[in-house]
């Protein structure tokens, strides 16, 4: 599968510990999303980056969250001192200028459950 | 922001009949729409979309319909079939000037096509 990876699929974790989760886009594509999505809703934008470039983040990212894209390639996005709220699917996205820059590529997200 | 809401939240078909999911948004600047599938414990997946300088956009049983003026736009799938069973989302982008495109997307509708 050449698509969109995320690692770990699931997480459950006790409430106040640190989490990290890892997205590999695809590999020609230079712009990378993460979204939120809780059960029976539609996936909320929390944070892009163009290359190694943080431009954008939603109210939604408190300073609980950290996300980062060091080389351009492969994101990161980390959770400290989780919350019961935390709990919900995150997507990780990527698009290409080359095959239209909103159409959105999704992995198959990490489930986190906080405890 | 931009508010997109969608209707209705679930939706059964007999197999064969046509199934039509309806949303609408807030922001008049707001020029893409996009359409995503998701299969129970799967990613969300691009299956259709449609920019606002075009009112129709058609891909075999699949078809979308967008009124500006109204600010509104529809999904509508024709001779359904089982494999058609998922969650649909529809979804809004409206960038701020010179940055990148967010989607906000709806609450997604449950479609179930009865045999």
């Amino acid at each position: 599968d050449t698509g969109v990876s995320q690692d770990p699929r699931h997480k459950i974790t006790k409430r106040g510990q640190n989490v990290t989760f890892r997205c590999d886009p695809i590999s020609e594509h230079n712009r990378l999303y993460w979204y939120r999505q809780t059960l029976g809703q539609g996936p909320e934008f929390l944070t892009y980056f163009q290359n190694e470039a943080q431009l954008e983040k939603s109210r939604l990212l408190s300073d609980r969250f950290s996300a980062e894209r060091p080389k351009g390639s492969f994101s990161t996005l980390e959770i400290q001192r989780t919350e019961q709220g935390d709990s919900a699917m995150y997507l990780c996205a990527s698009s290409s200028r080359d095959i239209g820059r909103e159409k959105l590529f999704f992995g198959s997200g990490t489930q986190l459950s906080v405890l | 922001g931009e508010n997109v809401e969608q209707h209705p939240s679930t939706l059964s078909v007999q197999e064969g009949d046509s199934a039509v999911i309806k949303c609408t948004y807030s922001d008049s600047a707001s020029n893409y729409f996009p359409w995503y599938k998701q299969e129970l414990g799967k990613r969300p997946q691009l299956i259709i979309d449609i920019r606002s300088n075009v009112g129709e956009k058609k891909d075999q049983r699949i078809a979308v319909t967008l009124n500006k003026t109204a600010k509104h736009f529809s999904l509508h799938i024709t001779e359904t079939q089982p494999e058609d069973s998922a969650v649909y989302f529809c979804a809004a982008s409206n960038p701020p000037s010179g940055s990148a495109r967010q989607l906000t997307f709806g609450s997604g509708t449950q479609l179930t096509v009865l045999p």
